[in-house]
Order: C-alpha cells, then structure tokens, then sequence
C-alpha cells in the first residue's frame, strides 16, 4: 500500500509569488495534518483536519495561508504571496483519527523562497 | 511548548545497543508517550508508543519508568542506518503531538 504522497518534492520561486503543495494520504485515514518544519526544529503544526473538517487551524497565518481539503481525501496547501521567511519543508501526514497517533508522513515538500 | 526534553545529541558505536533518554515529568496519568525518527531528507518516523507498561516492536523497546516521569528508547543493535533525529512526545491538552528539537543520534562505524 502506497504511503502519504506529497508533490512537488522540491520547490524555487520568488517571494511575493504564489505556490501550492499536494498530499494524497493514506486510503481510509480520517485525520490529515500540515506541518512546517524549520531547519534543525521540530516539525510544527499549521492544520489539521478530520475528513473535510479543519477542527485546528489556530496555527495558520491566514493572511497568507489556506488549506483545503475536499472530499476528505486529498489536500492542498497553498501560500499567497510567499515571503522569505516561509523557505522550510512542509510535511502531510495522516492517521486513523480520534486519539490514535501513530501518523504516517509523507517526504515533504522543500521550499526555497528567493 | 514541547512537554519533554532530550539531549540535543548522542554518539552510538554499530552494532551496540543505542539508549536514548527523554524527561517528561509533568505527564499526567493517561497521557502516552510516543517516539518517532526523521532521517535525514525524510518525514518523520513513527517508532513505538506505550503508557505505563514496557512495550517492544520490530523496531525498538521502550522502557517507561514506574513514575512515568521519563522513559528510554532502546534499538537493540544499532545500524548505520539508524542515524537519525529522534524525537519524545507527549500529546498536549488539545491532544495535539507537540515536537521538540529531538536528539540527533550519529551511529558510528
């Protein structure tokens, strides 16, 4: 059974431009998550939802962050415009739900912002 | 803020048993514990979880003290291949996984 996909593995644009990430999670788990994760710091929540609802989005900066997830399946998380400061790899990962932790995560997607 | 600490890192010689520490004292009673692992240009790792009981996998031990105030993640036989940033983890009280900086274990030939 295939793991969390995300796509694109790596990506390079200019701040003030948008960008988009994907995440395709595991079939059948109802919880899915976005992570930011800084160089050498733990990965930090952004969203989580539990099918297509968003139950903590609290560390989201709305202003320039959105999430989405339709369908309760796949997921995508978008950045517009982007700045410098958000270069770091962003991490989907998903899991059953309720108060089962074990989360499955995919590769990440590196972003460089220039 | 992360509810454990770690040591930022450890040096494990191959093939030796690989013992990392974690301190979680203010962990309440029905909180588990849960360990993962990120390799390097990958995404974290789910390794073992346990509450009160001593609990092994395929892939580690973990040893949990009778206070619950800290616990041991033990790899048996360590490889190559388990160096890693290992991260504790104890869930907050919006049950969310709150991650620290980890311990960067370097398994040494």
């Amino acid at each position: 059974e295939a793991g969390v996909v995300q796509s694109p593995r790596y990506k390079i644009i200019e701040k003030k431009q948008p960008v988009a990430f994907w995440c395709n999670p595991i079939s059948g788990h109802n919880t899915l998550y976005w992570y930011r994760q800084n160089l050498g710091q733990g990965p930090e929540l952004l969203i989580r939802y539990e099918n297509e609802e968003a139950v903590d989005d609290s560390q989201l900066p709305k202003d320039r962050f959105s999430a989405e997830r339709l369908k309760g399946v796949d997921s995508t998380l978008k950045i517009q415009p982007a700045e410098l400061g958000d270069s770091a790899v962003y991490l989907c990962a998903s899991s059953l739900g309720g108060t089962k932790w074990q989360a499955f995560f995919g590769q990440g997607t590196r972003l460089t912002v220039v | 803020d992360a509810k454990t600490t770690q040591p930022p890192s450890m040096d494990c010689a191959e093939g030796r048993a690989a013992n990392l520490p974690c301190n979680h004292s203010t962990i309440s009673g029905n909180e588990y514990v849960y360990w993962y692992r990120q390799i390097h240009s990958q995404g974290p790792q789910y390794i073992i979880h346990g509450l009160k009981n001593n609990e092994t996998n395929e892939m580690a031990s973990l040893i949990i003290t009778e206070d619950r105030k800290s616990s041991t993640l033990i790899l048996p036989h360590a490889t190559l291949r388990d160096t890693a940033v290992y991260y504790c983890i104890v869930p907050d009280s919006n049950y969310q996984l709150i991650w620290g900086a980890g311990t960067k274990l370097i398994i040494k030939p």
